[in-house]
């Protein structure tokens, strides 16, 4: 069993949507970070967290630390997030465990 | 703003031979980190460096791999005789203490 899982795996969606994608993971963490990959591969930091909520423009990131579950929602979405968003955690350690990824679209 | 720079962007190599992927990570960062990503799949953690030693490696780091850092700016990762399955992204990262990791481009590894 995967330690990190996101859903969906695809989404496909209509510019100006509202957006939200899930992590679940099965360890006890000492963070988890949403990353976004660029279709060129480069990955890029997003957000860090261990609790509550973070905002940085149209994107929140949300975590329930006794749900073992946290949410990226992106408002009024775009062409340009286009983008695979992952989902990673510290476990304790520096190193960094990575969900699969979520592959989104977003249509003009 | 600080980047983490990787080298060469694309590699293509020959089974079997030795292959050096090259990183400057951000000047002040203490920790670094190597990850690869095979095409299709999740990225997946291969070592960690702190204090100019090992912190913690993965499954995937046998002895044929190994990193260095030979000076204050690089950090290289050498895969000794390249398998057919070495064929990835490979990405450089590094941080600061408690902070998020910055992840350099990625170098494309082809074994043919």
């Amino acid at each position: 069993k995967n330690e990190v899982e996101q859903s969906p795996q695809n989404l496909t969606a209509q510019e100006g949507e509202f957006i939200t994608i899930n992590c679940s993971y099965s360890v006890g963490i000492s963070a988890l970070h949403w990353l976004q990959q660029h279709p060129g591969g480069g990955i890029v930091s997003l957000f860090m967290l261990s609790s509550g909520k973070k905002k940085h423009g149209r994107l929140i990131a949300t975590i329930n630390i006794q749900e073992k579950h946290s949410s990226l929602h992106i408002t009024a979405s775009h062409p340009r997030d286009s983008a695979v968003y992952i989902c990673a955690v510290n476990s304790g350690a520096q190193k960094l465990v990575f969900g699969q990824g979520t592959r989104l679209t977003i249509n003009p | 703003e600080p980047e983490v720079t990787q080298t060469p962007s694309h590699q293509v190599t020959q089974m079997g031979q030795e292959v050096i992927l090259r990183c400057v990570p951000i000047s002040n960062h203490l920790y670094f980190y190597w990850y690869r990503q095979i095409l299709g799949q999740k990225v997946e953690f291969l070592v960690s460096f702190y204090n100019n030693e090992i912190s913690e490696k993965s499954e995937i780091f046998d002895d044929q791999f190994s990193v260095e850092r030979p000076d204050g700016s690089n950090f290289t990762l050498k895969i000794r005789s390249t398998k057919l399955e070495d064929s990835a992204m490979y990405f450089c990262a590094s941080s600061d203490e408690g902070q998020p990791q910055h992840f350099g481009d990625g170098t494309r590894l082809s074994i043919l």
